[in-house]
């Protein structure tokens, strides 16, 4: 079975400008999530598809950063303008189900986006 | 809300010793807790997981079990290895499927 496939693998850009990150879930994962890792800290949720649509973008922050998945299957992540503060590794995870303790199973990470805003 | 704390890194030891590292969770209802872990340079990688009070997840010599009465998830390894060097990270599922992560804790196993 092939991973979630995330790229590019790294991305350095200036501050204010833009940049778009890709991923491809598991086939057949009806769940996809964005995680933002900041360097010494845990990944934190930014975003919950289910299907195509939005369960959880409590943390997104929204003016910046936007985020889509069309017809249920791949995702982009974008940040417009970027900050300093964005330099993370952007990760994306899917999962089989969402909710519940079937959720338990099949949550699977990609090897995420190293950004670096200089 | 749902939170989990884990002990500061980073977590030096020598090879063979014996590794604690320290989860305690705070959460709604019963979640389902876990232990990932990062290796330099790679992603993250589920170690071990356990689904209800009293259960124990075991996977590649570490293990870990579920206290209900602690709010406890501590990992331990009797004998630590240098390739066991990496970021460990606590989590636990939400009733959404979101996974909660704890800030990590680094350990670096000497030779």
């Amino acid at each position: 079975e092939a991973g979630v496939a995330q790229s590019p693998r790294y991305k350095i850009i200036e501050k204010r400008q833009s940049v778009a990150f890709w991923c491809n879930p598991i086939s057949g994962h009806a769940t996809l999530y964005w995680y933002q890792q900041i360097l010494g800290q845990g990944p934190k949720l930014l975003i919950q598809f289910q299907n195509n649509g939005v369960v959880d973008d409590s943390q997104l922050p929204k003016d910046r950063f936007s985020a889509e998945r069309l017809k249920g299957v791949d995702s982009t992540l974008k940040i417009q303008p970027a900050k300093l503060e964005d330099s993370a590794v952007y990760l994306c995870a899917s999962s089989l189900v969402g909710g519940g303790r079937r959720s338990d199973y099949g949550y699977t990470f990609g090897s995420g986006t190293r950004l670096t805003v200089v | 809300g749902n939170s989990v704390t884990q002990m500061e890194g980073p977590v030096t030891l020598s090879e063979e010793a014996f590794l604690t590292i320290n989860c305690t969770y705070t959460a709604t209802g019963y979640p389902s807790l876990f232990w990932y872990v990062q290796y330099p340079g790679e992603g993250l990688q589920l170690l071990l997981k356990a689904t209800k009070a009293d259960d124990k997840g075991s996977n590649k010599g570490f293990e870990a079990t579920y206290r209900k009465e602690t709010t406890s998830f501590h990992l331990e390894k009797g004998s630590v290895q240098v390739s066991d060097s990496a970021v460990y990270f606590c989590a636990l599922i939400s009733n959404t499927g979101k996974l909660i992560f704890g800030q990590g804790t680094t350990l670096q196993v000497k030779p």
